[in-house]
């Protein structure tokens, strides 16, 4: 089974509107640590946000946020008023057993349209 | 300013030819860790080091060796390149504690001909 899974290869939204990208994970792990990244075509990989496994609230970063629903083993990113510069790929990735272990997912490549 | 440096940045090479990609970091982490990047896959992790001397596989370690021999380098050595293993790849660092963010290399790209 993957253990994490982005069902979404392309998305596009219009600038300034909110866009949620889908991840879902599987883990027997219970301490365990959830991440975005963001990958733009100059290639680099850029950290957006983190969610503890333990952590009660949802974890925000600015326009960014991250719907964590520990039940449905889901941590979907919420980007708000989107903005040009949002287009690039988005990683989901978690890390598991004592943070050894980094999986990351096949990556949803959002466009913003103007 | 904190970084993670791999070379070479590009590199195109033939079946058989040992290389080495070198990656330092200047923050003090002690994990390091090395995926690849391929189409469609997303990013693979190949090796990682939780400290000096302490290296363990990832998901895709075949045809890959490491070494962590001081706590900043941790070269990814391919000792004899196959076309299979043309990719991106990225070295990244973090604290073993706190939120375990990786800080992430620029990457290299690999041609094996």
């Amino acid at each position: 089974a993957q253990k994490i899974t982005q069902t979404q290869p392309g998305m596009f939204v219009q600038e300034k509107e909110a866009v949620t990208l889908d991840c879902t994970y599987d883990t027997s792990d219970p301490s365990y640590g959830l991440f975005w990244y963001k990958q733009p075509s100059s290639g680099e990989m850029i950290f957006l946000i983190y969610q503890g496994s333990y952590d009660q609230q949802n974890a925000t970063e600015g326009r960014y946020s991250l719907n964590f629903q520990k039940a449905r083993k889901s941590a979907n990113l919420v980007i708000s008023a989107s903005q040009l510069g949002d287009s690039a790929m988005y990683f989901c990735a978690m890390r598991e057993k004592g943070y050894q272990k980094v999986t990351f997912g096949t990556g949803t490549k959002l466009q913003v349209i103007p | 300013e904190a970084q993670v440096t791999q070379n070479p940045r590009y590199l195109i090479t033939v079946t058989g030819k040992k290389l080495t990609v070198t990656c330092s970091q200047n923050m003090n982490h002690e994990y390091m860790s090395w995926y690849r990047q391929d189409p469609g896959l997303g990013l693979r992790q190949i090796y990682y080091s939780m400290n000096v001397e302490v290296t363990d596989k990832g998901d895709v370690p075949e045809g890959y060796k490491v070494s962590r021999k001081e706590k900043r380098n941790f070269p990814l050595i391919l000792e004899s390149p196959s076309p299979n293993q043309t990719s991106l790849y990225f070295c990244a660092s973090s604290w073993t504690g706190g939120t375990g963010e990786l800080f992430f290399g620029e990457g290299s790209r690999l041609t094996v001909l």
